[in-house]
Formats: structure tokens, sequence, C-alpha cells
């Protein structure tokens, strides 16, 4: 059973501050890792990628994969109440082109003005 | 990324009947997928569709429940069949562009 699992929430952080949330994954093969938003009442939305260890930066966000310790983190830095969403962790398994992910229980960010 | 429709964006279904959600992409794609997400969890896969091919359905889902047609490269549907309370829930599409995975803005359902 190839599992993905999130930092238990709710998560609360007051405006402007450093929002930090963790996954870790089973599968060591796993290539391909994803981070999506997903608002109440709404489907997820691609927020980042990344493929290789170490870190990626996209605004005011930034993914960090570790591989040898299984795990992929996202920081968003400057939070703002907009950002308050769930957070949802998702593994491609397989890597290739069957790209089944896998999703971990997400992690509810809420940001406090 | 993609532009996704899916028909209904909602519907309430009484016990025993059958609903058949629509999923339109605004171009070619090789693979669909079908997933579902229940009330305060978080998405599981049902079934990955290609175009051509029977579904591939994962652990749990059986075609006779959730019977998925791919006609062609843009569209699809999933069908939630002899439906029980239990199949309330969200039903999302969606496609893989390039390396990453998007989603239509899913379908709501409830059974009563």
């Amino acid at each position: 059973q190839k599992e993905v699992e999130q930092n238990s929430g709710p998560l609360s952080v007051p405006e402007g501050a450093i929002a930090s949330l963790n996954c870790t994954y089973s599968d060591r093969g796993s290539q391909s890792f994803f981070w999506y938003r997903q608002y109440s009442g709404k489907s997820p939305e691609l927020i980042m990628s990344i493929y290789s260890n170490g870190d990626k930066e996209d605004g005011r966000f930034t993914a960090q994969l570790n591989k040898a310790s299984q795990y992929v983190s996202l920081l968003i830095r400057d939070s703002q109440p907009s950002d308050s969403a769930t957070y949802l962790c998702a593994v491609n398994p397989l890597g290739g082109s069957a790209r089944q992910l896998t999703f971990g229980s997400g992690t509810q960010l809420t940001v406090l003005p | 990324s993609a532009v996704i429709s899916q028909k209904p964006s909602r519907d309430i279904c009484q016990r025993g009947t059958s609903l058949t959600i629509q999923c339109q992409v605004d171009s070619q794609v090789t693979m669909m997928f079908w997933y579902r997400q229940q009330p305060g969890q978080s998405l599981t896969l049902i079934a990955t569709a290609n175009q051509g091919s029977e579904a591939t359905y994962e652990s749990g889902f059986v075609i006779d429940k959730f019977p998925i047609s791919r006609p062609n490269l843009t569209f699809s549907t999933l069908t939630v069949s002899n439906m029980s309370p239990e199949d309330s829930s969200i039903y999302l599409c969606s496609v893989e562009r390039g390396d990453e995975q998007y989603f239509g803005p899913g379908t709501r359902l409830t059974v009563t």
C-alpha cells in the first residue's frame, strides 16, 4: 500500500508569517511530487510541482524535496488570508507516463488577519 | 494548464437510480482520470480512461458500479449506478498535460 501522509491540521498562522506544510511518502521509487490547493467547495488547483531534490521557488511558494528522507514540504511566505485553504500533497508512485496520483489527506490552513 | 468542464455541477438523486457525469477537455489528451472525494476526505482514484481501450479500475471500484466511456480524446463519462447514500461525494475528472495533472470543477452528488 503506497501511502502519502501529511502533518495533521488544522494549521493557523498570522498574516505575514511563514506557513510550513509537510508530507512524507512511502514509495522510495516515487519521481513526481505535487502540491494542490483546494478552497472549500472547489476542486484542487495545482500550485507547485517538484521532481528533483532541493528547493523550487515560485513567488511566495517554495517546495522542498528530500528523496533520501522521503519528504516534501511547501513553504508559504508572507501568508495572506486568501491562502486559507486545504493543501493536498500528491505523489506519482509509478513515474513514467502512468500518472496515477496518490493524495495525502490534506492540511487545512487558516491565515488569521 | 487545461480547460475542463463537467456536467452536471451538482445533482440530488434517489437511491437505486444512476447518474452519468460528463467531462469535456479543451484539447486532446491521452489519459483521463476519475476521482472521488467523499465529504471531509481526500481524493481517491476510481479509474483511468484511455481512448480506445477499457478503463482501468483501482482496487475497490468495479465496472458494473462505475462504468466509464471514452469515445474520443476530449471527452469521457462516468456513470454511478444503482446509487446508495454512500455514493454521496464529489466526483472529479482530471487530465494529464505534460507532467502535471489538472482537475475539472467537480460534480457534487447527493443521494437520498
